[in-house]
């Protein structure tokens, strides 16, 4: 069973488009992410739900808007691709978001902007 | 703000000892976690240390000094497959309690 899945795994597109990511957690954690990993494999938090509601909002572009409709969901919608927005995106969960807690990646959705 | 420095890469022989040290900077700590990366996979999760000292799992051991801001991963009888990437991260110092990445280090085992 997959714990963190992602869809889809691979997403290639051109610049000025709009596209989704979609998450889903079966571990029945209370927490989600989404992070970026750039071509250096700097791994940085963009936001972050718990139990639906947004407690991390990074500084992260407005054409970045996440949705969560419930706690084992968390989609990624972005607005008018950029070339810089070409990344790796993961997903994770940790039970509570408590600061001792193991955070469960996704395996990541791979984001060509051309 | 918080920063997290490790070394970019480290290359070690098969069977060998590596240490991966982590130095940090944060206002807040609560502990430093370890990551593994492995290339075209998902981070995942090897060790935390709240305290100071060695925490041992297997053939991976975590050591935190609170008082130099400092950490270490120690791989043991390294193996072909231990080549990945290795991330130090710390817990957000506001109350988020997001991770903080370090850059990673790229560890190489050869044969």
């Amino acid at each position: 069973d997959t714990a963190v899945s992602q869809t889809p795994k691979y997403l290639v597109t051109q610049m000025g488009n709009d596209k989704s990511i979609k998450c889903e957690q079966n571990l029945g954690h209370d927490t989600m992410y989404w992070y970026k990993q750039d071509s250096k494999k700097f791994l940085k938090i963009m936001f972050s739900y718990n139990n639906k509601e947004l407690i991390i909002n990074e500084t992260v572009p407005n054409r970045f808007s996440p949705k969560s409709p419930d706690k084992a969901h968390l989609n990624l919608h972005i607005n008018s691709l950029e070339l810089g927005d070409s990344a790796v995106y993961f997903c994770a969960s940790s039970q509570r978001g408590g600061r001792e807690e193991t955070q469960y990646f996704g395996p990541g959705t791979r984001l060509l902007v051309l | 703000g918080q920063s997290l420095e490790q070394p970019s890469e480290v290359t070690a022989v098969e069977g060998a000892i590596v240490q991966i040290n982590c130095t940090y900077q944060t206002s807040g700590f609560y502990g430093l976690s370890w990551y593994q990366q492995h290339d075209g996979g998902a981070p995942t999760f090897l060790s935390y240390n709240a305290l100071d000292g060695l925490e041992e799992t297997g053939r991976f051991s975590s050591f935190l000094s609170r008082s130099d801001s400092y950490g270490y991963l120690l791989l043991q009888e390294l193996q072909m497959k231990d080549s990945a990437s290795y991330f130090c991260a710390v817990i957000g110092e506001d109350s988020s309690y997001k991770l903080i990445f370090g850059s990673g280090t790229r560890l190489l085992v050869r044969p």
